[in-house]
């Protein structure tokens, strides 16, 4: 079944560690994104890659990094730098950048211990 | 910038009752899409309809309809013959209108808070 597949579901982190959070399709899309979601709070953009080898920041990058090596995985990075990291994470694909139809993973909830 | 507001924190009704979850936004755009996704336990992001501003005519999808005001900048979501798996939190959003897959940074989904809908039995 295509899909957007990510793990870990649930995911535990220590203050000060990083920690890389996967995301991979089996679409064939090309623009791929990564969202942040907050109670109360709609979903905030933190970084979005439109083809391979490109990525772009969102409104709320600072204290994340990505990676788009290959077509079909786009991994997120919350690093130390993140001061409030406890969310939930959505990725989310896309035909194209601005396409109106995006595809999105059951998420992964992230808790700093 | 966009911005979409929805001002209905929490809603409930019973079962087979008609609800509509109320969404404003605010834009110089012109050329537009709006949206509501559901967001049911799973978590995962559904989307439910979707309706392009310079259509006058409302969307449906099957029990979903939409009012979409584009003077007043309002665009609610009515849901007919409300059924228990339509509880769920729904999101209204909008994105700008994209044309010729221009490789440009504005074409990004825009959220509203939120809506949580309970179906009641």
């Amino acid at each position: 079944d295509g899909g957007i597949t990510q793990s870990p579901k649930y995911l535990f982190r220590k203050e000060g560690q990083n920690v890389t959070l996967s995301c991979e399709q089996n679409l064939n899309h090309d623009a791929m994104y990564w969202y942040r979601q907050d109670p109360g709070q709609g979903l905030r953009l933190i970084y979005y890659s439109q083809i391979v080898n490109d990525f772009q920041k969102g409104d709320i990058a600072e204290g994340y990094s990505v990676s788009r090596e290959k077509k079909e995985s786009f991994p997120l990075t919350v690093t130390s730098a993140q001061k409030n990291p406890t969310a939930f994470y959505l990725c989310a694909s896309s035909v194209y950048h601005g396409n109106t139809e995006a595809f999105f993973g059951q998420g992964t909830r992230l808790t700093v211990v | 910038a966009q911005t979409v507001t929805q001002s209905q924190p929490e809603m409930s009704v019973q079962e087979a009752e008609t609800v509509t979850l109320s969404c404003t936004y605010d834009t110089s755009e012109n050329n537009y899409y709006l949206f509501w996704y559901k967001q049911p336990p799973s978590r995962q992001m559904i989307l439910v309809i979707r309706q392009e501003a310079y259509k006058q005519q409302n969307a449906t999808e099957n029990r979903f309809s939409v009012n979409f005001q584009k003077a007043a900048k309002s665009f609610s979501l009515k849901i007919s013959d409300s059924q228990l798996g339509d509880t769920a939190m729904y999101f209204c959003a909008f994105m700008k209108h994209s044309g010729l897959r221009r490789l440009d940074s504005n074409y990004q989904l825009i959220w509203g808070a939120g809506t949580k809908l309970i179906i009641k039995p």
